[in-house]
């Protein structure tokens, strides 16, 4: 089992660009939650995909946006970068909604300079 | 909304100390409790997790129970290992399918 699967690993743009993150999930799980976890913070909820829509979203801005795929993996969009986008984006896979544990890939290092 | 507060670290312990990093929490409805560690450079492995109130979650020496009557879930461990050396994070999941996490607590442990 490969389990949560993400790339890249590290990334590097310019403020103002665009960037897509992607990430495959643990092998039975069919939904895909983005964290954006900030240097010595605890990782925050973006959004989540379920049958290759958006179900729940966090408080970030319109500029992060998402897909999900048939074979249920999935898109992380940052457009217009800025520098305070830098972080690691965590992507997690679980099995249906409601309060089921999740699995954790090792994370996007994005850096906005 | 739903919140989870943790122990500030860092926290630094000698090997073989006894362990308690505390966790509070704010949910409506009946939130399931993670215990999550992150160890440098790595993602966040699951470490525990309890889903209804009394339920104790155990793994690897540590453990944390669900009190709904002081919303707590902290972590325990009795004898900590160098090897425990990491970030530890307190999550719930609630109504709304989102987790939550504290800001984490970094645990240094000296031989």
């Amino acid at each position: 089992d490969a389990g949560v699967t993400q790339s890249p690993t590290h990334l590097i743009k310019t403020r103002g660009q665009q960037v897509t993150l992607r990430c495959s999930p643990k092998s039975g799980h069919d939904t895909v939650s983005w964290y954006q976890q900030a240097l010595g913070q605890g990782p925050q909820f973006i959004f989540q995909y379920y049958e290759e829509e958006e179900r729940q979203r966090g408080n970030f801005p319109d500029r992060f946006s998402g897909h999900q795929f048939p074979n249920y993996s999935s898109e992380l969009n940052v457009n217009a970068l800025l520098l305070g986008d830098s972080a690691l984006y965590l992507c997690a896979s679980s099995r249906g909604l409601g309060n089921t544990e999740a699995f954790f890939g090792q994370g996007t290092r994005l850096t906005v300079v | 909304g739903d919140s989870v507060t943790q122990m500030e670290g860092p926290v630094t312990l000698s090997e073989e100390a006894f362990l308690t990093i505390n966790c509070t929490y704010t949910a409506t409805g009946y939130p399931s409790l993670f215990w999550y560690v992150q160890y440098p450079g790595e993602g966040l492995q699951l470490l525990l997790k309890a889903t209804k109130a009394d339920d104790k979650g155990s793994n690897k020496g540590f453990e944390a129970t669900y009190r709904k009557e002081t919303t707590s879930f902290h972590l325990e461990k009795g004898s900590v290992q160098v090897s425990d050396s990491a970030v530890y994070f307190c999550a719930l999941s609630g109504d709304n399918n989102d987790m939550r996490f504290g800001a984490g607590t970094r645990l240094t442990v000296k031989p």
